[in-house]
């Protein structure tokens, strides 16, 4: 049982430059996310998904693009990377239908430095 | 705006101390309250809490929420080095209508427990 897979586990980028942090899970769930940790910050959301086909904005949105075409997928996109969106980037998800209370289950991350 | 305060933000005792960590809250339409600990990767769940006054036990850990001061604490008894790590707060909260539940997280708590 993989549980969330996040792929690559490091990546540096120069600034411009494009990118997909990919995010898989294999327990069914209906609802994934991704988060970024920064120090001081805690976790911030930046989009999430409730479903296939079904995506919308968290707390931090901006610079970053997501689709969900699979339940098991969740790619996110940065379209042109600034120092900035340095990072650690957590992807997540968590039952959603029928299920009032659930916690949310982590991948183990992908940290990502823009120069 | 929701808003979650853990404190102390970093914390560092020595091995078979007690420990407890806190976790304040200003939010709208509160649903439950998660304790997360997160070493070196992938924030791993430790307890929710719905009801005021409940107490969450796994082995020298556990949590009370209460609801009428807005807070939760997290107890560590008798720790041991394995216990360093961030722990985070998070507050669920009921989602908005056509919504999805949203999480706010703290800052994190460091704890570092040294032999």
């Amino acid at each position: 049982n993989a549980g969330v897979t996040q792929t690559p586990k490091f990546q540096v980028l120069k600034t411009g430059q494009s990118m997909t942090l990919q995010c898989a899970q294999d327990m069914n769930h209906e609802y994934m996310s991704w988060y970024r940790q920064d120090p001081g910050m805690g976790l911030r959301l930046i989009h999430y998904s409730v479903g296939a086909g079904i995506t919308d904005q968290g707390e931090v949105p901006n610079g970053y693009n997501v689709s969900r075409s699979t339940t098991e997928d969740f790619p996110l996109r940065l379209l042109s990377a600034a120092p900035s969106q340095t990072s650690v980037y957590f992807c997540a998800s968590r039952p959603f239908k029928g299920v009032l209370h659930s916690p949310l289950h982590f991948g183990n991350g992908t940290r990502l430095t823009v120069t | 705006e929701d808003k979650v305060v853990q404190s102390p933000l970093s914390l560092v005792v020595h091995e078979g101390d007690t420990v407890t960590l806190n976790c304040s809250y200003e939010v709208t339409n509160f649903r439950s309250l998660l304790w997360y600990k997160q070493e070196k990767k992938a924030p791993t769940f430790l307890f929710m809490l719905t009801s005021s006054g409940i107490e969450k036990k796994s082995g020298r850990l556990s949590s009370i929420l209460d609801k009428k001061e807005l807070s939760s604490i997290l107890n560590i008894t008798a720790t041991q080095t394995g216990d360093s790590a961030i722990y985070l707060c998070a507050v669920a909260l009921l989602p908005a209508q056509g919504g999805s539940e949203k999480l706010v997280f703290g800052k994190g708590m460091k704890l570092t427990v040294n032999p």
